[in-house]
């Protein structure tokens, strides 16, 4: 019972670099959120998906792009990573519907330092 | 835009003891679900307990406990029998009820930390 995925745990990048981050749930959840949580700031939203083929922007989205190709999938991309992008990154899911419908359920996150 | 306030950075607590960690929140929605999320060490979000603006009884999960005072907008963490295991980032969390998709509004956190 896996619930969500995120991959790479760790991962360092120079600044102007890319990657992408990638978020899997296998509880069929429309759902899916993108946080990152700074020392003293709790967690941020940058993007979310209310379902397969949409995004929408949270509070903190410059500096990053999401897609969601496919519903069990939401990826978290930098196209030239900057070291105010250093943070923890953690992926959420949830459904709209049913006993849960409330609770967002997380990933274990993502360590990332840009030097 | 709805806020999230903790006013406590950190706390500590005697093994066995009881501590309540506060939070307290703005909005001008009558309808919402509050939430506290425990983050240990290993940086996992876990969700300790929930409750839901329109009922009065306060939610109770094992040893955690919530104080929820609608009209003063607070929302308090409870934890009896404090075990070393309960050591963590608390946080506090806000999510409105109308609209299924609305995403959290965290606070900034209380570290607790437990004394043997």
């Amino acid at each position: 019972n896996a619930g969500v995925t995120q991959t790479p745990k760790f991962r360092v990048l120079k600044t102007g670099q890319s990657m992408t981050l990638l978020c899997a749930q296998d509880m069929n959840h429309e759902y899916m959120y993108w946080y990152r949580q700074d020392p003293g700031m709790g967690l941020r939203l940058i993007h979310y998906s209310v379902g397969e083929g949409t995004t929408a922007k949270g509070e903190v989205p410059d500096g990053y792009n999401v897609s969601r190709l496919k519903k069990q999938n939401f990826l978290l991309g930098l196209e030239s990573a900057a070291p105010s992008q250093t943070s923890v990154y953690f992926c959420a899911s949830s459904q709209p519907s049913g006993g849960n419908k409330n609770i967002q359920y997380f990933g274990a996150g993502t360590r990332l330092s840009v030097l | 835009a709805q806020t999230v306030t903790q006013s406590q950075p950190e706390m500590s607590v005697q093994e066995a003891e009881t501590v309540t960690l506060s939070c307290t929140y703005d909005t001008s929605e009558s309808d919402y679900y509050l939430f506290w999320y425990k983050q240990p060490p290993s940086r996992q979000m876990i969700l300790v307990i929930r409750q839901e603006a329109y009922k009065q009884q306060n939610a109770t999960e094992n040893r955690f406990s919530v104080n929820f005072q609608k009209a003063a907008k607070s929302f308090s963490l409870k934890i009896s029998d404090s075990q070393l295991g309960d050591a963590a980032m608390y946080f506090c969390a806000y999510r409105s009820a109308y609209s299924g998709n609305t995403p959290l509004v965290f606070g900034k956190g209380t570290r607790l930390s437990v004394i043997a």
